[in-house]
């Protein structure tokens, strides 16, 4: 298994809602990312979890809060969202590797949710 | 701090045609570089990395890129243009942190392939 899957596709919240994003992959991968894509524009790095403990919060609102219960699957939850929120979040998962001694991490995309708060 | 640079918005050329996507990047050690597509409502596509090594880097659906550290540089080019490569294409560098990888992310360039 080659991939990384996100559920749901489609989400539409309002700004009162709980809801939560899922991400998983079945590549060994232990590293795994959440990001913020608004239309036309780069993806932005929101988490990035090593060896399933957060390693990097790029000063995201309290709003997004992510988990990692296992090295597999990474969920978003979402509580008390703003209309500006929303965007593609994608996921991706990396493994480090090496070329010619020169470790790197490539990183896998999933194919994104795409979240409307109303 | 890492940085990317696509001085290009859009590039239009012509079903057929060579078609060049520019990448400039700005990184204190030695870069990780990367070319990523994005179709309309699709998650990223990975197309290339540079690492280590030779500097022209061979892709995914006929695509390369030509690493030049005196530049700073990593064009994104292919001999002949389909209309099928119409998409948004991003350039990245990242540092290698340990156990992962951030990466920064260029503008993104909108490439048109007229048929």
């Amino acid at each position: 298994d080659t991939e990384v899957t996100q559920t749901p596709k489609h989400l539409v919240m309002g700004m009162t809602n709980k809801k939560s994003l899922k991400c998983e992959q079945h590549m060994g991968h232990r590293a795994m990312y959440w990001y913020k894509q608004k239309a036309k524009k780069p993806p932005e790095l929101m988490f990035v979890y090593s060896y399933e403990k957060l390693s990097i919060n790029e000063s995201v609102p309290s709003r997004f809060s992510p988990e990692c219960p296992n090295s597999s699957l990474l969920n978003l939850h979402l509580h008390a969202l703003q209309p500006e929120d929303s965007a593609l979040y994608l996921c991706a998962s990396s493994q480090e590797s090496r070329k010619k001694n020169r470790p790197y991490n490539e990183q896998f995309f999933g194919p994104g949710t795409r979240l409307t708060v109303l | 701090a890492q940085s990317v640079a696509q001085p290009e918005d859009q590039v239009n050329v012509a079903e057929g045609n060579p078609l060049t996507v520019k990448c400039t990047y700005s990184v204190s050690g030695n870069p990780y570089l990367f070319w990523y597509v994005q179709y309309p409502n699709r998650g990223l596509q990975f197309l290339l990395k540079y690492i280590t090594g030779d500097n022209l880097v061979k892709g995914s659906y006929g695509f390369e890129a030509e690493f030049n550290k005196s530049q700073t540089s990593f064009h994104l080019k292919k001999p002949s243009a389909l209309v099928s490569d119409s998409a948004l294409y991003f350039c990245a560098v990242s540092e290698n942190s340990g156990g992962y990888q951030k990466v920064t992310f260029g503008t993104g360039t909108k490439l048109q392939v007229i048929p």
